[in-house]
């Protein structure tokens, strides 16, 4: 069955990095786009970052643009969102999903969601 | 970027009630709409896809149904184990905005 493990969350200092990776198994991670979500407590969903199945074609919201990437390693079936210049606002749980259909386009609902991490950005 | 607005922001309705929830997109996105379901303290569930398409494993209570603008979410019959927050989502093209969701609990 599709699992997807995200790991990496902490607490983090204003201003400071932070790497979260997901872990998938269960499906042909090549061959899926991913994305990062996350919910800042008590509030919403907010979509984060999109990456293409071959790691070719990258997007991200605004409000994480120039701060935050995504990546992917098929070698070790494993997404990844390196965070930098983090602030309270970034303060959320981050969710790893996949999209539901394998596709070379990212125009599909997203399926499998992971546990999330938590992150807290405070002094 | 498309802005998703729905409505109720929450509803509280007796069991066996049917529910509808609307979901409005700022331009067109045709049938690139998505439902989510998510209990407290869980993670979001895929409840349709395509506007209208029921995920698999999905009970059969829950329906879509629009285009374009407008959406709606159907409970055809509410149950206790439905108290959730249900999200709808764009995915049309990026960002795949959520809307701000809607709290639904037993009356």
């Amino acid at each position: 069955q599709v699992q997807l493990v995200e790991s990496g969350g902490g607490v983090v200092q204003p201003g400071r990095s932070l790497r979260l990776s997901c872990a998938a198994s269960g499906f042909t991670f090549s061959t899926y786009v991913m994305h990062w979500v996350r919910q800042a407590p008590g509030k919403g969903l907010e979509w984060v970052s999109v990456i293409s199945y071959d790691g070719s074609n990258k997007n991200y919201a605004d409000s994480v643009k120039g701060r935050f990437a995504i990546s992917r390693d098929s070698s070790k079936n494993t997404v990844y969102l390196q965070m930098s210049s983090l602030g309270a606002e970034d303060t959320a749980i981050y969710y790893c999903a996949k999209d539901n259909t394998p596709s070379q386009s990212w125009q599909q609902a997203f399926d499998s969601w992971g546990q999330g991490t938590l992150v807290t950005v405070s002094s | 970027d498309i802005q998703m607005t729905q409505s109720p922001s929450s509803l509280s309705a007796s069991v066996g009630d049917r529910v509808t929830i609307t979901c409005r997109a700022s331009q067109g996105i045709s049938n690139y709409l998505a439902w989510y379901q998510q209990k407290p303290g869980k993670v979001p569930k895929l409840l349709i896809h395509s506007a209208s398409t029921l995920q698999s494993g999905v009970p059969s209570r829950f329906s879509g149904s629009g285009s374009g603008t407008d959406f709606t979410l159907t409970i055809s019959s509410l149950q206790p184990e439905d108290v959730a927050t249900y999200y709808c989502q764009k995915y049309n093209s990026a960002p795949f905005t959520f809307g701000p969701g809607t709290k639904v609990d037993i009356k």
